[in-house]
């Protein structure tokens, strides 16, 4: 079956402008996860959607990070105004019901800010 | 602050042998862990997991160990296969959902 996929595979883009990254889940998983991953650096949490609800963004950085799910499948992470320092790749996973299971990773967007 | 840590960045092991891959944790809270191994390019894929209630899992060619006193885990391949070198990460989680990952281990089975 098909696995969770991530669109775009690359984006290029200048500090300062919004990007969107799309997440698409394995069919039928509940719960959604952002993870950000840096050069050298293993996952770093961002964000949790059970359903079409946030119930972890603990791990956003700032306010310039928002992601939503507003059908509880398809999410988008959306970074304003970004930052030189924003450059990294995004992995998305998701899990059938979340807590406890495994996540299943996406192979992620690399975001590289200029 | 790095809640899990994996001191090493490397790893070289000849085909055949043992890898055992290390991990270490801060945070006591943590009940549940994974170890996920990755290619280039490609998001990480599951391995194994354990929970704090276990002190050692198993699957086939992978054996996970937990030691709570030590907060310390650690993974072991054997027999070790070319097909096994990636970079392996562990992960933590008090919560079942939010995540803490080591650095990652990069493997490296010799044929």
């Amino acid at each position: 079956g098909a696995g969770v996929s991530q669109t775009p595979s690359n984006k290029v883009t200048e500090k300062g402008k919004y990007v969107e990254l799309r997440c698409d889940p394995i069919s039928g998983h509940t719960a959604l996860y952002w993870y950000r991953q840096s050069l050298g650096q293993g996952p770093e949490f961002l964000i949790y959607f059970q359903g079409t609800g946030a119930a972890d963004d603990s791990g956003l950085p700032n306010d310039r990070f928002f992601a939503v799910r507003p059908e509880g499948s398809v999410s988008t992470l959306k970074i304003q105004r970004t930052e030189r320092g924003d450059s990294a790749v995004y992995l998305c996973a998701s899990s059938l019901q979340g807590s406890y299971n495994e996540q299943f990773f996406g192979p992620g967007t690399r975001l590289t800010v200029l | 602050d790095q809640q899990v840590k994996q001191n090493s960045p490397s790893l070289s092991v000849q085909e055949g042998r043992i890898s055992i891959l290390n991990c270490d944790y801060t945070n006591s809270m943590f009940d549940y862990f994974l170890w996920y191994k990755k290619y280039p390019a490609e998001g990480p894929t599951f391995l194994i997991s354990i929970s704090s209630i276990k002190d050692k899992n198993e699957d086939g060619r992978f054996t996970v160990f937990l030691n709570k006193s030590a907060k310390h885990l650690s993974l072991h391949i054997v027999p070790s296969q070319p097909g096994d070198s990636a970079v392996y990460f562990c992960a933590a989680s008090a919560t079942g959902n939010q995540f803490y990952f080591g650095t990652g281990t990069s493997l490296t089975v010799i044929p």
